[in-house]
């Protein structure tokens, strides 16, 4: 079945440009997460979503970052005056529930902010 | 904040040997340890995992290992093939969280030369 997908694949945009990135989690899975890879580095949460809601926004960076789900599947994370410390690669992950299952990534979006 | 350190970062291995990847972290709270496999271009894959009520699980070539008193776990693979050349991540669910709120490692370069 398909997996996780985002888009777009790649984002290159100008410092101060607003960028929006999307999410399609598995269907059925009511959980999503958002996690940001730096070059080389390990993974950092963002932002998790049950169901429509996010109970959990402490990883996200400032208040230019900002995250919605709509009808409990797609995502779209939105950085708003974009700076070049924001580029890195955006990855989503679903799982089928809420609790410590297996999280099932995207490809991520590659974002570089010139 | 929860840390993981992961050790080391780049292996390399002939094939048919085995590959041990070491992670320790500072939070008491954590009981879930998800070891995921990342290939170039793709999002991570998870591979393993464990939990705190357990010290060893095994899945064919792989098995995870957790001493909780030390704060430490390790992956294995056993007779490495070159397709096992990826990066590894160790992880866990920073401050014991009851969802998916994973604080990741590093990241290990893994090279199986055939």
């Amino acid at each position: 079945g398909a997996g996780v997908s985002q888009s777009p694949s790649n984002k290159v945009t100008e410092k101060g440009k607003d960028v929006e990135l999307r999410c399609d989690p598995i269907s059925g899975h009511t959980a999503l997460y958002w996690y940001r890879q730096s070059l080389g580095q390990g993974l950092e949460f963002l932002i998790y979503f049950q169901g429509n809601s996010a109970p959990d926004k402490s990883g996200l960076p400032s208040d230019r970052f900002s995250a919605e789900r709509t009808g409990g599947s797609v995502s779209t994370l939105t950085i708003q005056r974009t700076q070049q410390e924001d580029s890195a690669v955006y990855l989503c992950a679903s799982s089928l529930g809420s609790g410590l299952e297996t999280q099932y990534f995207g490809p991520g979006t590659r974002l570089l902010v010139l | 904040g929860e840390n993981v350190e992961q050790h080391p970062s780049t292996l390399s291995v002939q094939e048919g040997d085995s590959a041990v990847i070491k992670c320790t972290y500072s939070d008491s709270a954590s009981n879930y340890f998800p070891w995921y496999k990342q290939e170039l271009g793709k999002g991570p894959q998870l591979i393993i995992d464990i939990r705190s009520n357990v010290g060893e699980k095994k899945d064919q070539r792989i098995a995870v290992t957790l001493n909780k008193t030390a704060k430490h776990f390790s992956l294995h693979i056993t007779e490495t093939q070159p397709e096992d050349s990826a990066v590894y991540f160790c992880a866990n669910n920073a401050g014991g969280t009851s969802y998916g709120k994973l604080t990741f490692g590093q990241g290990t370069i893994l090279t199986v030369h055939p």
